[in-house]
């Protein structure tokens, strides 16, 4: 059981807009910066935004974040085959003095 | 370019040991604390803590103690997870990751995984 709340699966199809909710609580997102990860299938996870709404050099600006109160969206516009991962969300949790992660979403792009 | 370059799969018998090492290059050593994040098969992401590359105090997430220890060998810019006691839960695949002192706790860099089997 995550700390973070996530969807299991979204989808949409290429070229489309999906987001990604990542819900917590106070002591959590409601406290602290949320970061994103994209794990491509069989490879590490990588950083696609920090501090709740940052990209990293690199990261193309179709990627973006938002926060609001406990919850967290990232969103993904123009849609590529290449998307097709599971997405995480992160945070520091005040309460629980750790570092703690969404139950990650997978993306199908149909 | 930083990079992160972990140790081999390991293929350990219950109650036996496992080292992993996780060789950073690109930048300083001491600039980014080293992370630890297992993922079981079929999983998500789970944090088992940080050591400080500065100090070499480490800080483990509750469900990583006692078993699980993190090191440094700053001549050789390496960090370690040590693992003792196996057992078939503990198969995953474990992740170092960099964080910026001072920034939020998010991972810069990741390694490539080191993927440890705990089978009889």
């Amino acid at each position: 059981q995550s700390v973070l709340t996530q969807p299991p699966s979204v989808s949409a199809a290429p070229g489309q807009r999906v987001t990604i909710s990542c819900s917590g609580s106070s002591s959590n997102i409601g406290k602290n910066y949320v970061s994103w990860y994209q794990q491509l299938p069989g490879t590490a996870p990588k950083l696609l935004i920090y501090e709740n709404n940052k990209r990293p050099s690199g990261i193309p600006d179709r990627f973006s974040g938002s926060k609001s109160g406990t919850s967290a969206t990232l969103g993904i516009t123009g849609l590529q085959t290449g998307d097709e991962a599971d997405y995480y969300c992160g945070t520091w949790d005040s309460s629980l003095s750790a570092v703690v992660f969404g139950g990650g979403t997978k993306l199908t792009v149909l | 370019q930083v990079q992160l370059v972990q140790s081999g799969s390991e293929l350990k018998k219950p109650g036996a040991s496992v080292k992993v090492s996780c060789k950073a290059s690109g930048h300083t050593f001491t600039r980014y604390a080293v992370n630890w994040v297992r993922q079981a098969p079929g999983q998500g992401l789970e944090w088992m803590g940080w050591i400080n590359t500065n100090t070499g105090n480490p800080t483990y997430a509750q469900g990583f103690t006692g078993r699980f220890v993190f090191s440094l060998d700053t001549s050789v810019s390496t960090a370690y997870l040590q693992v003792s006691s196996l057992k078939a839960e503990d198969t995953a695949l474990y992740y170092c990751a960099t964080h910026d002192y001072g920034s939020g706790a998010h991972f810069d860099y990741w390694g490539q995984g080191t993927l440890v089997t705990v089978s009889s």
